[in-house]
């Protein structure tokens, strides 16, 4: 499976502001996906983010608050914007596999604390 | 809408025994049902899946079974170890949508 590392592993923030994650791939994948997980909670899908096209957003997560970008097939940036204590959360990406089934891979995750 | 039930929610076994999770799925056009275990500090890390056309996969000391009639599957772990313990998420998704529903997670807890 491919490796995935995400960048940072963890932050503390301020309210108001806004913070980047960085995911990348060590292979070219099409498909990555973006995951909150809030504390001793399930996971909940925020986007899918195909490369060359507008990010896909889940029913209850918008553009606006979380802006995704995927310049190339190994590389995806989540922001989370304008933070405030109920953001605190594990944010995960995923990769697709290299089956033909639905297979996904997930990075270790960024440990996100707004203050 | 759709949903996955997970039981139990923590889980304690003694080394060596067996643990069983159970997911219950509502999409019955889900085909694609993986397991996921996540280490403290850690991303899920898959462990096994099933498809549906498939009653049954083991891989050593794992193992799920499908029921598509009844729309669940169980995750059992034989000879249970110490490093058995972390959190363990089912989940079901539906080939071509890559939308994974994910249950609730399972503590499960190996004592020495």
């Amino acid at each position: 499976s491919a490796v995935i590392s995400q960048k940072p592993s963890r932050d503390i923030c301020q309210r108001g502001t806004s913070l980047t994650i960085q995911c990348q791939v060590d292979s070219q994948v099409t498909m990555m996906f973006w995951y909150r997980q809030q504390p001793g909670q399930s996971l909940t899908l925020i986007a899918t983010a195909n490369q060359g096209s507008e990010a896909t957003y889940e029913s209850g997560f918008v553009i606006d608050k979380f802006p995704i970008s995927r310049p190339n097939l190994t590389f995806s940036t989540l922001t989370v914007s304008n933070m405030s204590p109920e953001d605190s959360s594990i944010y995960l990406c995923s990769v697709e596999g290299p089956g033909a089934y639905n297979e996904q891979f997930f990075g270790p995750g960024t440990r996100l604390t707004v203050l | 809408g759709e949903n996955v039930e997970q039981h139990p929610s923590t889980l304690s076994v003694q080394e060596g025994d067996s643990a069983v999770i159970k997911c219950t799925y509502s999409d019955s056009a889900s085909n694609y049902f993986p397991w996921y275990k996540q280490e403290l500090g850690k991303g899920p890390q898959l462990i096994i899946d099933i498809r549906s056309n498939v009653g049954e996969k083991k891989d050593q000391r794992i193992a799920v079974t499908l029921n598509k009639t009844a729309k669940h599957f169980s995750l059992h772990i034989t000879e249970t170890q110490p490093e058995d313990s972390a959190v363990y998420f089912c989940a079901a998704s539906t080939r071509g949508t890559y939308k994974y529903i994910f249950g609730t997670g399972t503590r499960l807890k190996v004592l020495a």
